[in-house]
């Protein structure tokens, strides 16, 4: 079974912060995604990397940036956390093979104060 | 971008009835797909859909491509108690200067809950 793994399940920051949520896979997938989750809005695309070193924007980039280093780790930056972006992170991974399904980790609730 | 509407946005039911959600897009997608989301957890894919007017079924679940590929609808007849959750239609579309790497828009989810 793939495996997606974010490191905190709960995170509370100050606003001002930089804040890390930590995103590994373990099928080698090519392709990662960072989506933040809100009630009425579903799962909106924050960035998402094709390949190491690779990263491109999605539906709503402003405030964030990523790090992808490794092929299995795809990181996502805030770089001055503030209240909007108290929210449940959810990162997710898929093989190149066309149409392949994205799995999804159990996301990281981030609450900003 | 593209945009997906979700409908109903929540659902309150009897163990035993039958649920029916549906999403409508603004634009034509090649790949439609349902998700749940369990509470505390992360989505996991229900049933994909890869062809116009394919209707494809997983247990008590049945879900439709339809043929304007603007739109898909999930059925869950019999439902039980463990349906309860968050559920996601998802949309791909052609990727774009072939950069778009075969994003999803996601639609704004319904919520179901079952009452014993």
């Amino acid at each position: 079974d793939v495996k997606v793994t974010q490191s905190s399940r709960y995170l509370v920051k100050r606003t001002g912060e930089k804040v890390f949520l930590e995103c590994v896979q373990d099928m080698d997938h090519e392709n990662m995604f960072w989506y933040r989750q809100d009630p009425g809005l579903g799962l909106r695309l924050i960035y998402f990397s094709y390949d190491v070193k690779m990263k491109e924007k999605g539906d709503i980039p402003e405030g964030y940036s990523v790090s992808r280093e490794k092929k299995e780790r795809f990181s996502l930056i805030l770089e001055s956390a503030s209240t909007n972006q108290t929210s449940m992170y959810l990162c997710a991974s898929r093989g190149q093979i066309n149409n392949s399904p994205l799995h999804f980790g159990n996301g990281t609730r981030l609450t900003v104060t | 971008g593209q945009q997906l509407n979700q409908s109903p946005q929540s659902m309150f039911i009897q163990e035993g009835e039958d649920v029916s959600m549906n999403c409508t897009s603004s634009s034509i997608f090649n790949t439609w797909l349902w998700y749940k989301q369990d509470p505390g957890e992360g989505p996991v894919l229900l049933i994909a859909l890869y062809k116009a007017g394919e209707l494809t079924s997983n247990g008590r679940l049945t879900a439709q491509f339809g043929i304007t590929r603007k739109d898909s609808f999930l059925n869950i007849s019999a439902s039980i108690p463990s349906d309860v959750g968050i559920y996601f239609c998802a949309g791909r579309g052609r990727n774009a200067g072939g950069t778009s790497y075969g994003k999803l828009t996601f639609g704004q989810g319904t919520i179901l809950t079952v009452h014993p």
